[in-house]
């Protein structure tokens, strides 16, 4: 059965400092897709990026970077010198090559002070 | 990328009436589209999948005659709450793939029902 586990219900920290967001997954598929996206209070879902199970490649952009492990099934999200707007809920999914179902993870609540 | 409007953004109703949530692809032709249901502080949860010109395929627990949802055109899906009660008040959110975003899913706005 596939399965993503966001184990951070809520984090909040300081403005400026890092954050790491953690998602672990289940698969047995060797064909998926991982994404990660930002949730703010507004309700509208805010795509952030897509990674396929054959590109372990880290990726920043930004602010914002991934760490793709297929070692540990995770693939967590960093913000680097967080700012207040990055305040939102953000969602890790799991979706495989066969169909278009997402997978989603409970979410993380993150809350960034001024 | 791909854009997905909702209409309404928001509708409060009172219980027993039905409400039509629009959803359209405006920029690529959506062959399958998604229907999602977010209560306060929780997760998306998948109500039902509708692939253009078929009858949707409900998730388990989720009422098909209480959530009709019609997927008519390839930039075009509905859902109607029917006969609506309080505890139908949620945020509902659809998203849709096909052609040139047959890769991923694109969400629309959302739709915040209130059911007094």
């Amino acid at each position: 059965a596939q399965k993503v586990t966001q184990a951070q219900t809520e984090i909040s920290v300081v403005e400026k400092e890092d954050v790491t967001l953690d998602c672990v997954y289940e698969t047995r598929d060797t064909t998926y897709y991982l994404f990660w996206y930002k949730q703010p209070p507004s309700g509208e879902l805010v795509f952030l990026i897509r990674r396929n199970s054959f590109d372990e490649q880290n990726e920043i952009s930004g602010r914002y970077s991934w760490n793709f492990q297929k070692s540990t099934s995770s693939f967590n999200f960093t913000i680097t010198a967080s700012q207040v707007v990055d305040s939102a809920v953000y969602f890790c999914a799991l979706r495989m090559d066969s169909n278009y179902q997402l997978i989603w993870g409970a979410g993380t609540k993150l809350i960034i002070k001024p | 990328g791909a854009v997905v409007s909702q209409h309404p953004s928001w509708v409060i109703c009172k219980s027993g009436t039905s409400v039509k949530i629009e959803c359209r692809s405006l920029d690529f032709q959506a062959t399958t589209m998604f229907w999602y249901r977010q209560f306060p502080k929780q997760s998306l949860m998948l109500m039902a999948t509708s692939n253009e010109g078929s009858k949707a395929t409900y998730e388990q627990g989720v009422e098909k005659d209480k959530f009709l949802i019609n997927h008519a055109s390839l930039t075009l899906s509905t859902l109607t709450v029917t006969s609506a009660h309080p505890e139908d008040s949620s945020f509902y959110i659809c998203s849709a793939s096909g052609g040139r975003a047959r890769n991923e899913q694109f969400f629309g706005p959302g739709t915040r029902l209130t059911v007094l």
